[in-house]
Parts: C-alpha cells; sequence; structure tokens
C-alpha cells in the first residue's frame, strides 16, 4: 500500500526557515517524480516545486529562490527546505507522487504557519 | 503562465441530476509527446485533494463511472451523468503541460 505522511510543519516567525519532509512507503522515491503542492486557508490549491527521478527540479516563480526540494533514497524520503519564509507561504503543504500520469498519490498534508 | 480559468465556479445541483464543469486554458495543453496533460480534482470538505480525471479522460481507480473528462486543445470539461450526495464539494482542473503547473480557482458544487 501506498503511504506518504509528511512532517516537519509548524508555526514559523517571517524569515524563518522550516524543512519539510515525506516519508513514502510502498514505492520508491527515487524512480517517481515527486512534487509538493500547497493550499493557502480558504483557498485553491497551488504547485509548489518538482523533482524527476532524473533529479530535475522546478519551482514555482513565487518560492524560486526560497525553497529547494530534494529527496534521500537512503530514507525513502522527500523533503523541501523553505527558506526565508513570508506570510503568504502560510498553507497546507501536500506531498504528491505523480500527477500526469496513471499514478497519483497524496499525503495527508502539513500545516506550516508564518507568523509574528 | 497557462492561465486555467474554471467556469462556474458554483454550482448547485440538484440529486440526481447531471452536472458540468467548464474549464478553458490560455494556450495549448498539447505537449511534444502528444499528450495533453489536463487533470480534474475532487476535495471533499476537510479532506485531501483527489484526482478523478488524468489526461483529459482517463478516470482514475475507484471513481465512478459517473464522472467523465472530455476536451481537447484549450477547452475541457468535467461532467457527472448524476449528482449524489457524496460529490459535494470542490473541483479542481489542472494543467501539468508547461512549467509552471497550474491549477484553476475552483468550482464548488452544493445540493439546492
Amino acid at each position: 500500500e501506498v503511504q506518504l505522511v509528511e512532517s516537519g510543519g509548524g508555526l514559523i516567525q517571517p524569515g524563518g526557515s522550516l524543512r519539510l519532509s515525506c516519508a513514502a512507503s510502498g514505492f520508491t522515491v527515487s524512480t517517481n517524480y515527486m512534487a509538493w503542492i500547497r493550499q493557502a486557508p480558504g483557498k485553491g490549491l497551488e504547485w509548489v516545486s518538482t523533482l524527476y527521478s532524473g533529479g530535475s527540479t522546478y519551482y514555482a516563480d513565487s518560492v524560486k529562490g526560497r525553497f529547494t526540494i530534494s529527496r534521500d533514497n537512503s530514507k525513502n524520503t522527500l523533503f523541501l527546505q523553505m527558506n526565508s519564509l513570508r506570510a503568504d507561504d502560510t498553507a497546507v503543504y501536500y506531498c504528491v507522487r505523480g500527477i500526469r500520469g496513471v499514478t497519483n498519490d497524496w499525503g495527508q498534508g502539513t500545516l506550516v504557519t508564518v507568523s509574528s | 503562465d497557462v492561465v486555467m480559468t474554471q467556469s462556474p465556479l458554483s454550482l448547485p445541483v440538484t440529486l440526481g441530476q447531471p452536472a458540468s464543469i467548464s474549464c478553458r486554458s490560455s494556450q495549448s495543453l498539447v505537449y511534444s509527446d502528444g499528450n495533453t496533460y489536463l487533470n480534474w480534482f475532487q476535495q471533499r470538505p476537510g479532506q485531501v485533494p483527489r484526482r478523478l480525471i488524468y489526461k483529459v479522460s482517463n478516470r482514475d481507480s475507484g471513481v465512478p463511472d459517473r464522472f467523465s473528462g472530455s476536451g481537447s486543445g484549450t477547452d475541457f470539461t468535467l461532467k457527472i451523468s448524476r449528482v449524489e450526495a457524496e460529490d459535494v464539494g470542490v473541483y479542481y482542473c489542472m494543467q501539468g503541460t508547461q512549467w509552471p503547473w497550474t491549477f484553476g480557482q475552483g468550482t464548488k458544487v452544493e445540493i439546492k
């Protein structure tokens, strides 16, 4: 059974940093393309970043230069390093496997709140 | 960026009646490999989004056959043949053809 479990969210002050983790089971992260998608409170869905199996990375303009997507193959875990956080980064962050093809799985999400 | 425009944004429906949501993209969603990466997602109240349709018209595993997707190029539609109570929620289209991937604003489906 495929499972994605996010962690690392919480309350952080503007300008601070957080690292989100997504522990995967039931499949191998390194052979799939993975993404982070976020949803601000009461708002719609916003794609944040994608990491392809070959290592290519893509970012939304709103996070480029501040966020970094990566993975640890030995831990079968996806990460999102978030620096210089702003109030408008406040959202539930979902770890997602696939989207374009046959497979698509979502984690339960982790809430990031940026506030002083 | 490719802008995804959904209509309507609010859709009151009667149980057992059909419903239709339109999604238009500002550019063609046909990718260089010939595929059109247009997805539809459902988000029930308080739940994680769930993909219903991928590549315009392919239903995900476990999705009832009352849901169907159609369209081409820049014009796409999600249809529910007979709305059930469990279909209440917000529906999003999303394009995965061009970077950045973009979502529509969402259409809220509620029962009249």
